[in-house]
């Protein structure tokens, strides 16, 4: 099992432009998140998807966009990149195990510039 | 909404010996789920341990084990036999839920990370 995959893993782009970040998970979860790190911030929750079909703004949506394809894969698009956006982004998926226990797994991360 | 507080930006260690990370959370609900993530250098988010808060016992995972106060909000990361591998920056993570709550989407509320360094 791959886990949870994510492309690409650098970009760089200019004020202005739009790109998409894939991710995609093989372990059948229900629930998939966006993220992204900044120095000195931790994590912070875009989006996420509690099940497929359904997405809701996390902590810090604006400028974001999400797709939840199938249950497998969740996009995070930026339609007009800019400077402030530079970050790694993080996505990760979870399921409920025995007892409640929810743990996230989480992808590579994908390290985004933007000039 | 709930917060998450670890005070120590950056600790450093000799190898061998014992460090202690702290974390403290605020939150209102009773059924909650208290993590520690590693992040090394790889950029890679492991999972160390976690505490379910309606269990009394400290959660213990090998060299790594958590000293919860529930009372006083306080969750701390033990780290015995440090090694070299063990450098990278942790984080003290939230979510709600527990034993029959329903639903799948835990979002994780995260603290700000203290870099921890082992040196040798």
């Amino acid at each position: 099992n791959a886990g949870v995959t994510q492309t690409p893993k650098f970009q760089v782009l200019k004020t202005g432009q739009s790109m998409t970040l894939q991710c995609a998970q093989d372990m059948n979860h229900n629930s998939m998140y966006w993220y992204r790190q900044d120095p000195g911030m931790g994590l912070r929750l875009i989006y996420y998807s509690a099940s497929e079909g359904t997405t809701d703004k996390g902590e810090v949506p604006n400028g974001y966009n999400v797709s939840r394809l199938n249950k497998r894969e969740f996009s995070l698009r930026l339609e007009s990149a800019a400077p402030s956006q530079t970050s790694v982004y993080f996505c990760a998926s979870s399921e409920q195990g025995l007892a409640g226990v929810c743990e996230q797994y989480f992808g590579p991360g994908t390290r985004l510039t933007v000039t | 909404a709930q917060t998450v507080t670890q005070s120590q930006p950056e600790m450093s260690v000799q190898e061998a010996e014992t460090v202690t990370l702290s974390c403290t959370y605020d939150t209102s609900e009773s059924n909650y789920y208290l993590f520690w993530y590693k992040q090394p250098p790889s950029r890679q988010m492991i999972l160390v341990i976690r505490q379910e808060a309606y269990k009394q016992q400290n959660a213990t995972e090998n060299r790594f084990s958590v000293n919860f106060q529930k009372a006083a909000k306080s969750f701390s990361l033990k780290i015995s036999d440090s090694q070299l591998g063990d450098t990278a920056m942790y984080f003290c993570a939230f979510s709600l839920g527990g034993p029959n709550s329903g639903g799948s989407n835990y979002k994780l509320t995260f603290g700000k990370g203290t870099l921890l360094t082992v040196n040798p």
